[in-house]
């Protein structure tokens, strides 16, 4: 059985930072490309970014909104991938989904406040 | 900035047919952008039906189905069950630099 389980969310304030972490299982994660997704509340999913395999020389890529502000990576020996938030906003406040764009775990809030 | 259309809201009857399109700001959707559709119910993660335009993965129904369409991509529903009703996303890859979710389109089943 696929899963995966997002963790590291929660209460941050405006410029501050925050390092989410995903771990997976039931997949050849180190053979897949790893996507961070965000979901603002009441609002549409949006891509964050995205991690590729080893084989594709871990090639990253990010939405414009996060670029230079936001780096994921990942640690094959434990099926895990990361994002790293720095320079939070507001507006970076959202359920954050890992996903290999197959299956998906149930996301980790982060909520960037005062 | 790509932005990715879709119809914003749909109504269909059960046991209907509904088709919904994801539109490029960049011009004609083709194989190229691999699309992929997802379906999210209020409270739930989305949940993967289409990738790569037309391909379903094993737990898809078989009345869900992909394609282009009129230079767009498209997910058509046919025989539409209640359980159908929710949001569906379309996503699309741009060369494999990026990839941009659609706005969404909230199905209704009445």
């Amino acid at each position: 059985e696929v899963q995966l389980v997002e963790s590291g969310g929660g209460l941050v304030q405006p410029g501050g930072s925050l390092k989410l972490s995903c771990a997976a299982s039931g997949f050849t994660f180190s053979g897949s490309a790893m996507h961070w997704v965000r979901q603002a509340s009441g609002k549409g999913l949006e891509w964050v970014g995205r991690i590729r395999s080893k084989a594709n020389s871990y090639a990253t890529a990010y939405a414009a909104s996060v670029k230079g502000r936001f780096t994921i990576s990942r640690d094959d020996s434990k099926n895990t991938a990361y994002l790293q938030m720095n320079s939070l906003k507001t507006e970076d406040t959202a359920v954050y989904y890992c996903t290999p764009l197959v299956n998906w775990g149930q996301g980790t809030l982060v909520t960037v406040s005062s | 900035q790509t932005v990715v259309t879709q119809e914003p809201s749909l109504t269909v009857s059960p046991g209907g047919t509904v088709t919904l399109t994801c539109a490029s700001s960049t011009g004609a959707v083709t194989s190229g952008y691999y699309p992929n559709w997802f379906q999210q119910k209020p409270g739930q993660a989305p949940r993967a039906l289409i990738y790569s335009t037309s391909n379903k993965h094993s737990w898809t129904p078989a009345r869900f189905s992909g394609s282009l369409l009129g230079g767009k991509a498209a997910l058509t529903l046919s025989g539409v069950q209640p359980e159908d009703e929710a949001e569906y996303y379309c996503l699309l890859y741009y060369g494999g630099a990026y990839v941009v979710f659609g706005g969404g389109t909230k199905l209704t089943v009445l």
